[in-house]
């Protein structure tokens, strides 16, 4: 299996531009979700998602942030318009419902925004 | 006050020593207790898992897990210059009506050889 696949791996852009992160989760996990790890605050869970719809979205800091997931294996995260303080590596994990607490993540994201 | 708090360190150590790695956490909801580990660049991967008070030992790895104090451990024995990574406790519970899995910081660890 090739596990959890992000990408880009890298992005840098600039301020006011739009990104948009994307992400394959683990074939046969039903729950996905989106954290972004910053060294200030750690690893802070932005979104998750059960069978495709999203369960709890409190962490997503703002209405510039927005995270889609149109089927099982797909899943995109949004940043319109992106800011600085947005610099973070954005990881998704995908696991097999909430039963357990193991989660699969992929090797992130790394954006940096000038 | 943070749901977990772990203490970021960094924490350096020599080849062979014990290590022993803490977080505490706020809400008595929290029902499972995992440790993770994230080499450099990389994603986080599961280390440990437990449910209830007490140990759990894995190899060189011991979990500990004191409910009454909101208190998990993690001891590294025999440490090795491959433990070196960031070591995240997790842990979930049912939180606002939805399940949450909660990261401490990071424990940043260097093994010297």
């Amino acid at each position: 299996d090739a596990g959890v696949i992000q990408s880009p791996r890298h992005e840098v852009t600039e301020m006011g531009q739009e990104v948009t992160l994307r992400c394959k989760p683990i074939s046969g996990h039903n729950s996905l979700f989106w954290y972004r790890q910053t060294m200030m605050r750690g690893l802070e869970l932005l979104i998750y998602f059960n069978n495709n719809v999203p369960i709890d979205d409190s962490g997503m800091p703002e209405d510039r942030f927005s995270a889609k997931m149109p089927n099982a294996s797909f899943s995109t995260l949004k940043i319109q318009p992106s800011e600085p303080r947005d610099s973070a590596v954005y990881f998704c994990a995908s696991g097999q419902g909430m039963n357990t607490g193991e989660l699969f993540f992929g090797e992130g994201s790394r954006l940096t925004v000038l | 006050q943070k749901e977990v708090e772990q203490d970021p360190g960094p924490l350096s150590v020599p080849e062979g020593a014990i290590v022993s790695l803490n977080c505490t956490y706020s809400n008595s909801a929290f029902q499972y207790f995992m440790w993770y580990r994230q080499y450099s660049r990389k994603g986080p991967e599961l280390l440990m898992y437990t449910y209830s008070s007490g140990n759990k030992e894995d190899g060189r790895f011991t979990a500990q897990v004191d409910k009454s104090s909101k208190y998990i451990s993690l001891f590294i024995r025999d440490s090795q210059p491959s433990d070196s990574a960031t070591y995240l406790c997790a842990i979930k519970g049912i939180l606002q009506g939805a399940q949450k899995l909660v990261f401490g910081q990071g424990t940043r660890l260097t093994i010297n050889p």
